[in-house]
């Protein structure tokens, strides 16, 4: 089982602060990193699938990078708002197949206006 | 467009019940899998399927039996429920991963549980 981590836990910034959060996995056998928003009560969805070392992904105002060598990906929110508010989770695989993802445990974000 | 729906969506049942969760997928999907989430924790795969008619144990498979008899449909028995079988059961599907889109996992919105 892989050991994916997610900082911070939680986290308050004011409407308009850009702000970011960092995922953390074994980089040994990697094969994918996931990111996905989950609001209360929803299903989560998927942001960005990253396979490469040095990938980057941008939606809107949320964009990721991945850092396959030394294991990790930051997801950044320029000039975050309310509707941003969400958790975001993390996952990662090895042996080259979804069945295999392991979730962290996510970064709850909160957008006060 | 319904992608992945979940029944029921909420549950309530005496210890030692039984129960099965019904998963459906109208994405043509190879895979399918059932996770559950706890509070404090990440979601934690159950069982998994790759195809109809295969199953396969995930990270937390005990108390747990899943059947795919057919492409779009994965249910979750649980076939005598436990209050530690309180959770927030959530199934998804994916393309193989060789695919185009394969990495991409849909959720459907949750079937919370709740064991007495």
């Amino acid at each position: 089982i892989l050991n994916v981590e997610q900082s911070p836990q939680s986290l308050h910034v004011q409407e308009g602060d850009s702000t970011n959060f960092t995922c953390s996995f074994p980089s040994s056998n990697f094969y994918a990193l996931h990111w996905y928003r989950w609001e209360t009560a929803k299903s989560p969805e998927a942001l960005f699938v990253m396979t490469l070392n040095g990938d980057e992904k941008k939606k809107g105002r949320i964009s990721a990078t991945l850092n396959t060598k030394e294991g990790y990906s930051y997801l950044y929110i320029k000039g975050s708002q309310p509707e941003d508010s969400a958790t975001y989770l993390c996952a990662s695989n090895s042996g080259g197949s979804n069945y295999k993802l392991t979730f962290g445990k996510g970064t709850l974000l909160t957008v006060n206006p | 467009n319904a992608g992945v729906t979940q029944t029921p969506k909420f549950r309530v049942l005496k210890t030692g019940q039984s129960m099965t969760l019904l998963c459906a997928q109208d994405m043509n999907h190879e895979y399918m899998y059932w996770y559950r989430q706890d509070p404090g924790m990440g979601l934690r795969l159950i069982h998994y399927s790759v195809g109809e008619g295969t199953t396969a144990k995930g990270e937390v498979p005990d108390g747990y039996n899943v059947s795919r008899l057919k492409k779009q449909n994965f249910l979750l028995g649980l076939e005598s429920a436990a209050p530690s079988q309180t959770s927030v059961y959530f199934c998804a599907s994916s393309y193989a991963s060789w695919q185009a889109d394969g990495n991409t996992i849909y959720f459907g919105e949750g079937s919370w549980l709740t064991v007495v």
